[in-house]
């Protein structure tokens, strides 16, 4: 396994168009992250899954976007009637929690992201 | 509300030199506290983690230190090279609600130059 994957790299779309980012993880991570990276800021949390159950959404999370993460394996992060405010970098991570027996620290594994331009 | 800022914003060194980044928080109550790079266009790759109970970490030419009784932790780069320049992004880990939530302050931008 490579790491996390994320996809498309770069996605350029009109105002108003809709928008879907796919998230891959590191295989049987079972929590999933998104975070959003706006130019010259830290990443900001979006929401997370623990294997398909999505436990919490941030207030940055407005009704036009929606996560899913159907069987427990990928996300899908999709954004409807795209805004200019909308561009940013979007981060997926991943972490192993609550093996029996094991230490675990939670710890997020990053992928590359996918930059969007809403023009 | 848990707040990470990191001093400076910016820093140009040439090769060779050791440097400090800083990173400060407003709650000392946290969970660990990660150290990672990134280079421009690309996602995040972590260098180091700090658990609440450990003082610092160290990797190759990065140590990383925690004081939580003052909110600060510092990332020491040695011998610094041209291949270091990137953003360093200090991120807090409060684990509320049953996970790690990871307060990620703006970055530091380090250029080293031959």
């Amino acid at each position: 396994d490579t790491g996390v994957s994320q996809d498309p790299r770069h996605k350029i779309t009109k105002r108003g168009q809709n928008v879907t980012f796919r998230c891959d993880p590191i295989s049987e991570h079972n929590r999933l992250y998104w975070y959003r990276q706006t130019l010259g800021q830290g990443p900001e949390f979006l929401t997370y899954f623990q294997n398909e159950a999505q436990l919490e959404k941030s207030r940055l999370l407005s009704d036009r976007f929606s996560a899913e993460r159907p069987k427990g394996s990928f996300s899908t992060l999709e954004i409807q009637r795209t805004e200019q405010g909308d561009s940013a970098m979007y981060l997926c991570a991943s972490s192993l929690w609550g093996l029996a027996g094991a230490t675990s620290t939670d710890t997020q594994y990053f992928g590359p992201g996918t930059r969007l331009t809403v023009l | 509300k848990q707040e990470v800022t990191q001093i400076p914003a910016a820093l140009s060194v040439p090769e060779g030199e050791n440097l400090v980044l800083n990173c400060s928080f407003t709650d000392s109550a946290i969970y660990n506290l990660q150290w990672f790079r990134q280079d421009p266009g690309k996602g995040l790759t972590s260098l180091l983690l700090i658990q609440s109970s450990q003082r610092e970490q160290t990797s190759g030419r990065l140590n990383a230190s925690l004081d939580k009784s003052s909110g600060r932790s510092t990332l020491y780069i040695a011998a610094s090279q041209p291949g270091d320049s990137a953003t360093y992004l200090c991120a807090v880990g409060l684990f509320s609600g049953g996970y790690n939530k990871l307060i990620f302050g703006a970055g530091t931008r380090l250029a080293v130059h031959p």
